[in-house]
């Protein structure tokens, strides 16, 4: 099975940097997602890590670390409508388990 | 990437009723289908694999004949909630995986369900 943890609640200032942490363990792994979910929305995807390092994307990046089961999501230039649900998850085979999510405030 | 509409996006119902949730691939002709259900401030929780032409594989302690999903076309996979009670009520949402699996799933917009 997997076990996936997140922090549940940060808060940041606008134009600040978060970065917010995932770890996991797995039966199986085949890569970590990032994504973002606004109230009563889809998630959208943010990022994708299958070997370990850094991927950058914009204002977002996100890091693995297979041997450490850790991952983080790190956010730039905190805009306001970065406010959202971040979801770590980790597929196996061709099943995505979700972490419970972090809930980012961003504030002025 | 990949388009997935889902209807209805809202649905209100009386305990005891069934209700029917549509999943389409707009764009990409899916062999696979995922079904997850949200509660308020939880994660995301797969109940199920749709396979086309197949029957779905449920996950653990997810109940198949409460939760019928049927995958007739390549496009289209539908989940039934049969006899509704207040406790289904949940946010279900689902989502397409459009090739290898270093892509995403690409998720559609979700389905609020209020069972009364």
């Amino acid at each position: 099975g997997q076990n996936i943890d997140q922090p549940t609640e940060m808060t940041a200032t606008e134009g600040a940097i978060v970065q917010i942490n995932c770890t996991y363990q797995t039966s199986g792994f085949n890569g970590l997602f990032w994504y973002q979910q606004h109230a009563g929305e889809a998630p959208t995807f943010l990022s994708y890590n299958v070997l370990d390092g850094l991927e950058e994307k914009g204002r977002f990046s996100s890091f693995l670390s297979r041997s450490k089961g850790y991952s983080y999501l790190l956010l730039k230039e905190l805009q306001m409508k970065d406010s959202a649900s971040y979801l770590c998850a980790v597929r196996g085979g061709n099943k995505l388990t979700f972490g419970t999510g972090t809930q980012l405030k961003v504030e002025l | 990437g990949a388009v997935v509409s889902q209807h209805p996006s809202w649905v209100i119902c009386k305990s005891g009723t069934s209700v029917k949730i549509e999943c389409r691939s707009l764009d990409f002709q899916a062999t696979t289908m995922f079904w997850y259900r949200q509660f308020p401030k939880q994660s995301l929780m797969l109940m199920a694999t749709s396979n086309e032409g197949s029957k779905a594989t449920y996950e653990q302690g997810v109940e198949k004949d409460k939760f019928l999903i049927n995958h007739a076309s390549l496009t289209l996979s539908t989940l039934t909630v049969t006899s509704a009670h207040p406790e289904d009520s949940s946010f279900y949402i689902c989502s397409v995986q459009p090739g290898t699996t270093e892509e995403t799933q690409y998720f559609g917009p979700g389905t609020r369900l209020l069972v009364l």
